[in-house]
């Protein structure tokens, strides 16, 4: 089975620009989280998606956003980006209640 | 109280000796547990989960689970400089969630 994907791997943005990142969860797999990872955050959970329903939320300004399609890949969109969101920004996905997380590799973000 | 916690260390081993990581957590009716190994600048993977009380066996790794005292625990046997990361304690909390919380990770170091 393929894994988690996400894309890009890597971007570089300006302050005041906007983003989307993808993420395609594992086959089978209808639960899509997102997290930010900083060096002093650690891992923060900002939202989880579940048959195209938003159902978690972490504690992250509206300019953080995502969505879910029917065939379960993620999106999410950050606007208005500040220097602070250069982060490592991680999508995971899972089959089902208390079972792992299985996350990709991630798409490191630099904000300028 | 944090709800998941975890010495930030760094833990220093010698190689061939046992690495010994532990976790917390606070939400008694927690029913899934989890660790994650990530290397600097990449993302989580998961290495072992546990439900029941009592020891868990994959190869070098060891997961340990007391639910009466609230701990998780991992022991690496014959620690290797490849095993050198920062080591993430997950636990999925009662109340049936997809969604783990993480703890901020316990840094490794195995030196040779």
């Amino acid at each position: 089975k393929a894994g988690v994907t996400q894309t890009p791997r890597y971007l570089i943005k300006t302050r005041g620009q906007q983003v989307t990142l993808s993420c395609s969860p594992i086959s089978g797999h209808r639960s899509v989280s997102w997290y930010q990872q900083t060096p002093g955050q650690g891992l923060q959970f900002l939202f989880e998606y579940f048959s195209e329903t938003q159902r978690n939320k972490g504690n992250f300004p509206g300019r953080f956003s995502g969505r879910q399609f029917s065939n379960s890949r993620s999106e999410m969109n950050v606007s208005t980006l500040e220097l602070g969101d250069s982060a490592l920004y991680l999508c995971a996905s899972s089959s089902g209640v208390g079972s792992p997380l299985h996350f990709g590799n991630g798409t490191r973000l630099t904000v300028t | 109280q944090k709800e998941v916690e975890q010495n930030s260390g760094p833990l220093s081993v010698p190689e061939g000796a046992i690495a010994s990581l532990n976790c917390t957590y606070s939400d008694r009716g927690s029913q899934s547990f989890f660790w994650y190994r990530q290397y600097s600048g990449k993302s989580p993977e998961l290495i072992m989960f546990i439900y029941s009380n009592g020891d868990k066996e994959d190869g070098r790794f060891t997961a340990q689970l007391n639910k009466a005292s609230q701990y998780v625990s991992l022991l690496i046997r014959d620690s290797q400089p490849s095993d050198s990361a920062t080591y993430l304690c997950a636990v999925n909390r009662s109340g049936g969630s997809y969604i783990p919380t993480f703890g901020r990770g316990t840094s490794l170091i195995v030196h040779p």
